[in-house]
């Protein structure tokens, strides 16, 4: 049974680098039909997606988020990373990573998400 | 604002049936881009519930079903119970946008 678990800091200051790792276990993140990705829920408000990897490297971002965000993948490690620069308080949020079934498809498995709180 | 818009609550009794809508345009469910649907419980991370418009996981009790016409699609619930209450969010991808979308999401009240 394939599981994804999140990691990182739970607290980052305003200006700074918010950096996260799902770590796969159970599978290969290299199954070549499947993407990785990242979705953020602010508190008491809705789903935003980030952005997704496919194994090889290609990326997808959120156009919002583009110019700051940075998703990469170390099959040897079996883990997707998260990198988002410049946060303020308008990036806390719950990060979760999911597994997206293909191109233009659904996530059908998630991890339990990390709160990642922005303050000085 | 979201790319797809739901009603922010819906209710209803135990043993009833509810729908919660999902309307995008034309970049997005009315280019025949698939439609997902997801439940969050209180606290808990989003769970697949229909995939592809109409398809459930395993392990989704066929009380659930999902729909899409045009540039909207729906979620049906029947025979409601308790712990059906929770937060429902469709999704799905805009080529304008070049990427995925959800929807603001529908608290729903039994």
């Amino acid at each position: 049974q394939l599981q994804l678990q999140e990691s990182g800091p739970g607290l980052v200051k305003p200006s700074e680098t918010l950096s996260l790792t799902c770590t796969v276990s159970g599978g290969s993140i290299t199954n070549s039909n499947y993407y990785g990705g990242w979705i953020r829920q602010p508190p008491g408000k809705g789903l935003e997606w980030i952005g997704s990897i496919y194994y090889s490297g290609s990326t997808y971002y959120n156009p919002s988020l583009k110019s700051r965000v940075t998703i990469s993948v170390d099959t040897s490690k079996n883990q997707v990373s998260l990198r988002l620069s410049s946060v303020t308080a308008a990036d806390t949020a719950v990060y979760y990573c999911a597994r997206e079934k293909g191109s233009y498809s659904a996530f059908d498995i998630w991890g339990q998400g990390t709160m990642v709180t922005v303050s000085s | 604002q979201s790319v797809l818009t739901q009603p922010p609550s819906v209710s209803g009794a135990p043993g009833q049936r509810v729908t919660i809508s999902c309307t995008g345009s034309s970049s997005n469910i009315g280019a025949f881009y698939d439609v997902h649907w997801y439940q969050q419980l209180p606290g808990t991370a989003p769970k697949l519930l229909i995939y592809d418009n109409n398809n459930r996981p395993s392990g989704v009790p066929d009380r659930f079903s999902g729909s899409k016409s045009g540039t909207s699609a729906s979620l049906a619930i029947t025979g409601l119970q308790a712990e059906d209450e929770a937060d429902y969010y469709c999704q799905s991808y805009d080529s304008s946008l070049s990427g995925s979308v959800f929807g603001g999401g529908t608290k729903l009240t039994v």
